[in-house]
């Protein structure tokens, strides 16, 4: 949706264990909730999507779960790896005008 | 390796100066989106590209403009730098111009300091 809140701003976790971040969306009218990775140097990536009529999605390591109910998405990422660490946004808006957050840094600490 | 490319990689300004920055979309890919990335900050949108046009803008002043060229690629002008438009500066591109829900390719972004 158009306003998204994301938390939280920073998570640190030990390699191996789960990390879950979870973003509130305002838009009832939402139907699109897409997470997006951003390593140092680099682009924003896509890593996983999902739409209001699926409830869950997953990936390998990687699921998102929907709740349209309380308007919220989450990400999931199990069994954490060094490679995970980087800022993870849930943008808002759409495809022709994202909007952004400030995202939440991961750190996975070996 | 999501296919659009950006260059330069870096580049340093003065204050006053112009600056064109250039956006290579990924093939098949008519729309190209420009933002810009303050330091521990998420992208903000400066504004799109498709087929050509301007189809929607961001907060941003006038002095940020832009061009589509018809192979789609882009290009980024910004003239009068300030020290705050010191940034990193991304361009990313989607298949289909309008299109609400597909993922939108980024490029590894044009770094820009203003001296």
């Amino acid at each position: 949706g158009e306003n998204v809140e994301q938390h939280p701003s920073t998570l640190s976790v030990q390699e191996g264990d789960s990390a879950v971040i979870k973003c509130t969306y305002s838009d009832s009218a939402s139907n699109y909730f897409p997470w997006y990775k951003q390593e140092l140097g680099k682009g924003p990536q896509l890593i996983i999507d999902i739409r209001s009529n699926v409830g869950e999605k997953k990936d390998q390591r990687i699921a998102v779960t929907l709740n349209k109910t309380a308007k919220h998405f989450s990400l999931h990422i199990t069994e954490t790896q060094p490679e995970d660490s980087a800022v993870y946004f849930c943008p808002g808006g759409a495809t022709n005008k994202l909007i952004f957050g400030t995202g939440t840094l991961l750190a996975v600490q070996p | 390796e999501t296919g659009v490319t950006q260059s330069p990689t870096h580049l340093i300004k003065t204050r006053g100066q112009q600056v064109t920055l250039r956006c290579s979309s990924q093939s098949g890919h008519n729309t190209v989106s420009w933002y810009q990335q303050a330091l521990g900050q998420g992208p903000q949108f400066i504004f799109q590209y498709y087929r050509e046009e301007e189809n929607g803008r961001g907060n941003f002043p006038p002095r940020f403009s832009g061009l589509q060229f018809p192979n789609y690629s882009s290009e980024l002008n910004v003239n009068a730098l300030e020290l705050d438009d010191s940034a990193l500066y991304l361009c990313a591109s989607s298949p289909f111009g309008g299109a609400l829900e597909t993922e939108a390719f980024f490029g590894q972004g044009t770094r820009l300091t203003v001296v």
